[in-house]
C-alpha cells in the first residue's frame, strides 16, 4: 500500500451530468477526508469518515453532492447535477486517528 | 474565527537564501498545525507539524516557529533550493473534529 489511491484522476462531463470519484485510503487509516481545491486556493473541507461514519459535513456540500465509505475502506463521492461552479480538484486524504492526513493527487473535474 | 491567513502570496528566494512564510490565526481551539507543500498536479504532502505546546520544531532544512500569544506561526526554508519551488500552505486542525482549516497559499519560487 503505497498512499491514497484517487480515480479518475480527470473527468470533463458537460453541465447538467452526475460524476462520481472513488477514494481508496492506505489501508490502516480509519479516517477518510474529502476536500475540494480550485485555482490558487487552499483546500476547502467537505466532509470527513471515522470507519463507515460521516461524522460531518461542510455547508460547501449541499444536497446535490453525497459521500459514501459503506464498509469502512473506500469512498465515493459523487455531485448530481453538476454546474460549472463545480469545476475544482477534489482530493481526498486519510490518516490515522485525528492527525497526520495523507491526501491523495486529486481528481481534477472540469464541467463544460 | 475559523480562518488562517497566510503570508505572502508569493515569494521569489535565490538558491541558498532563506525562505519565510507567515501564518496568523483566531480561534484557539485549533490544537495541531501542519504545513503542506504542494506541486502542481499532486495533492498536498505533509512537510511538518507543530502542536502549540512547543515553540519551534525543525527537521532538516524545515523549521516551525510558533508564538501561542501572538496567534501566528510561521514556516523558514534554510538553503532554499530550485527543488523547493512549490506552494506551501499551513493549515490549523480544529480540536475534537476531523476538519483542517487552510491558508491561502504561498508560491514559493527558488531561482539558481
Amino acid at each position: 500500500d503505497t498512499g491514497v489511491s484517487q480515480d479518475p484522476r480527470h473527468k470533463i462531463t458537460k453541465r447538467g451530468q452526475n460524476v462520481t470519484f472513488r477514494c481508496d485510503p492506505i489501508s490502516e487509516h480509519n479516517r477518510l477526508y474529502w476536500y475540494r481545491q480550485t485555482l490558487g486556493q487552499g483546500p476547502e473541507f467537505l466532509t470527513y469518515f471515522q470507519n463507515e461514519a460521516q461524522l460531518e459535513k461542510s455547508r460547501l456540500l449541499s444536497d446535490r453532492f453525497s459521500a459514501e465509505r459503506p464498509k469502512g475502506s473506500f469512498s465515493t463521492l459523487e455531485i448530481q447535477r453538476t454546474e460549472q461552479g463545480d469545476s475544482a480538484m477534489y482530493l481526498c486524504a486519510s490518516s490515522l486517528n485525528r492527525n497526520g492526513y495523507t491526501f491523495g493527487s486529486g481528481t481534477r473535474l472540469t464541467v463544460v | 474565527q475559523q480562518q488562517v491567513k497566510q503570508s505572502p502570496q508569493s515569494l521569489i528566494v535565490q538558491k541558498g537564501g532563506i525562505s519565510i512564510i507567515n501564518c496568523a490565526y483566531e480561534n484557539t481551539a485549533f490544537d495541531y498545525f501542519p504545513w503542506y507543500q504542494q506541486f502542481p498536479g499532486k495533492g498536498p504532502a505533509l512537510l511538518i507539524a507543530i502542536r502549540p505546546d512547543v515553540s519551534e520544531k525543525k527537521e532538516g532544512r524545515f523549521t516551525i516557529s510558533f508564538n501561542k500569544s501572538a496567534k501566528q506561526f510561521s514556516l523558514h526554508i534554510m538553503d532554499s533550493q530550485p527543488g523547493d519551488s512549490a506552494t506551501y500552505f499551513c493549515a490549523a486542525h480544529i480540536s475534537n473534529t476531523g476538519k483542517l482549516i487552510f491558508g491561502q497559499g504561498t508560491t514559493l519560487q527558488v531561482k539558481p
